[in-house]
């Protein structure tokens, strides 16, 4: 198993430049997320996906976009990128929202730079 | 709202000696705690976490946390550290009662030296 895995690793866009992150889990988890990663501020969920065809908005969903077209993928979109959103990406997988079974599960990350 | 505090920006320790990471939380309802560990340039890798029943709870690679239902603590905690323990930790906290997003704390750093 790859477990959760993300595309890109790197990406440098322009300001007002778009761009998709990809992430893929083969684990069958019902729950998928993406955080952001800033130095200090631990991680803040951008938006999250309860099932195939559902997202949510999380905490700091302004400027971002996503969709969840299959169980097993989960992209995030960027329309116009600012440099406040020059961050590392991660996303993450759960089974359910259940005491036992919510253990999140987390890809290496994507660090992108927006100059 | 849900909320985690974690004071220590980094702490340093001496290989072999005791480690404890500390970590607060505040929830309304059921606390569900979690500490996660990051290595350099890799993603977050789960090391424990706390439901319910025994107070003391252990995890991956020696590791073990202390919930403190009074003082709304939940300290990582390792009896000898190693030097290849150095990464950076986040603690975390769910509201049981309030869906499943997760609230993580600013992370701190251990350093551990030969």
């Amino acid at each position: 198993n790859a477990g959760v895995t993300q595309t890109p690793k790197f990406r440098v866009l322009k300001t007002g430049q778009s761009m998709t992150l990809l992430c893929a889990q083969d684990m069958n988890h019902e729950y998928m997320y993406w955080y952001r990663q800033d130095p200090g501020m631990g991680l803040r969920l951008i938006h999250y996906s309860v099932g195939e065809g559902t997202t949510a908005k999380g905490e700091v969903p302004d400027g971002y976009n996503v969709s969840r077209l299959k169980k097993q993928n989960f992209l995030l979109g960027l329309e116009s990128a600012a440099p406040s959103q020059t961050s590392v990406y991660f996303c993450a997988s759960s089974y359910s929202a259940g005491p036992i079974t919510d253990t999140q599960y987390f890809g290496p990350g994507t660090r992108l730079t927006v100059l | 709202a849900q909320s985690v505090a974690q004071p220590e920006d980094q702490v340093n320790v001496a290989e072999g000696n005791p480690l404890t990471v500390k970590c607060t939380y505040s929830v309304s309802g059921n606390p569900y705690l979690f500490w996660y560990v990051q290595y350099p340039n890799r993603g977050l890798q789960f090391l424990l976490k706390y439901i319910t029943g025994d107070n003391l709870v252990k995890g991956s690679y020696g590791f073990e946390a202390e919930f403190n239902k009074s003082q709304t603590s939940f300290h990582l905690k390792k009896p000898s550290a190693l030097v290849s323990d150095s990464a950076l930790y986040f603690c975390a906290v769910r509201d049981g009662n309030a869906g499943n997003m997760l609230t993580f704390g600013g992370g701190t750093r251990l350093m551990v030296k030969p």
